[in-house]
Formats: structure tokens, C-alpha cells, sequence
């Protein structure tokens, strides 16, 4: 069965510095999208992709924060310089489509900066 | 403005009791899908349904079934004959038709516990 693929799944930091985050859709779903999910709450959004280009990324705070999908495949997601609030889950999800599409996320990763 | 009210926090019942999880959404929309998914404490969000607006028809699958009330706004999940296996954390999520973004607006989520 197909499957999100992401990496890291755990990853510490210490604060001030860079950390990146990997993501492989499932194959043949143009749609890609970053997720982040502080704990006790629900999955926010930070970007969108459709094949190599952002659809949206209003949510994504850009003075820290960059995220690219270069061939429209595979995306990552990077920080720098973390921060302690950037603590939290990082999904992955793909869609076939677009609008409306089921989003079959990955496993995630846990982020803790110290 | 969109959202989605997940008003229960945590529920806790005892194997084979019934729950129902209840799921209030906001959105100025006339289409839309809505979604519920399952969080286990490994983490990946797990796809259980999707629903058009445009279907208020009662879904079940297996121990599983949803109610879709557009009057209500509510779509609300009900398991039957719970499980161990079931305790996870459950999300219901709104997608809205405007744009082309195909954003999730997530709930805050429920938090249920099947004890046995």
C-alpha cells in the first residue's frame, strides 16, 4: 500500500539552529502539503504545493521558515533559526488532486528544541 | 470565516459501550467536504471518511458510522461496540470550496480512551 514517506521521525535541537525535514509522496499525487501540529491541538497548515509550485503559504512564517518541492516530487521543509515554540509535529500529506481530495498523511516528525 | 468545533476534549468508555464523537462546523461555503480522521499515539493522522455537502445521507462502515446534519452544521461520528484498539485521538476537518487551496481546518480533536 502506498504510503507517505517522512524523515526524520524524531529530531532534537537546541535553539538558533537549522534543522530540515524530508517528505515523499505518494507517488503520482501532484499535491503536497506541510502541516503543523502543536500538542493538544489540530493539524495547521504551512503551505501547499501543487507539482513544484506553492498554491499557498500565508501561514508560513517566512522569516524563518522555507519550504521547496524543486522537481514536484519529494518537498523539504526547513528552520532557521528554531525557536523553542517551533516544538511540535511536522505532517506531511499528499492529495491526487486539489481542492476537496483526500490528504493521506505520513507519520510525521516530533521536533523538540531545547 | 471558517471552523470546526470539537467540543468534547476526552471521553472515556468502557469496552463495547457506544460513543459518539460530535463534530460542529462554520462556513460560509454552499460546498464543501468534511472529514474525519484518527490519530493514534504513533502519530500519522489516519483517513476514516470524507463527505460532500451535498450528501446528507447516513454513512456506516462496519463498527463505524457517521451523521451528517446540514441544519445543524454537525457531523458527528458514532463507534459502536468500542475497542481497545479504538483509543486514539480523533479529528473531524473541513475543507472549503473557495479558492484553489485545499486546506484541512481541523478541530481541536477528541481524545478517546476505551478502557477494557
Amino acid at each position: 500500500e502506498a504510503e507517505v514517506a517522512q524523515s526524520p521521525r524524531y529530531k532534537i535541537t537546541e535553539k538558533s539552529q537549522a534543522v530540515a525535514f524530508w517528505c515523499d509522496p505518494i507517488s503520482g499525487h501532484a499535491t503536497l502539503y506541510w502541516y503543523r501540529q502543536i500538542l493538544g491541538q489540530g493539524p495547521e497548515l504551512l503551505v501547499q504545493f501543487q507539482d513544484e509550485s506553492v498554491v499557498d503559504d500565508s501561514q508560513l512564517p517566512k522569516d524563518r521558515f522555507s519550504a521547496e518541492r524543486l522537481k514536484g516530487v519529494d518537498s523539504t521543509l526547513k528552520i532557521q533559526p528554531a525557536e523553542l515554540g517551533d516544538s511540535a509535529m511536522y505532517l506531511c500529506a499528499s492529495s491526487l488532486g486539489t481542492v476537496q481530495e483526500t490528504q493521506y498523511f505520513g507519520p510525521g516528525t516530533r521536533l523538540l528544541v531545547l | 470565516a471558517q471552523k470546526v468545533t470539537q467540543a468534547q476534549t476526552e471521553i472515556s468508555v468502557v469496552e463495547k459501550e457506544d460513543v459518539t464523537l460530535d463534530c460542529v462546523y462554520e462556513t460560509r461555503d454552499t460546498t464543501y467536504y468534511l472529514f474525519w480522521y484518527k490519530q493514534p499515539p504513533s502519530g500519522e493522522l489516519v483517513f476514516l471518511i470524507r463527505r460532500n455537502s451535498f450528501d446528507e445521507q447516513n454513512e456506516i462502515s462496519g463498527r463505524y458510522s457517521w451523521n451528517f446534519q446540514k441544519s445543524t452544521s454537525s457531523f458527528n461520528f458514532t463507534i459502536t461496540a468500542s475497542q481497545v484498539v479504538d483509543s486514539a485521538v480523533y479529528f473531524c476537518a473541513l475543507t472549503p470550496r473557495s479558492g484553489n487551496t485545499g486546506k484541512l481546518i481541523f478541530g481541536q480533536g477528541t481524545t478517546l480512551q476505551v478502557k477494557p
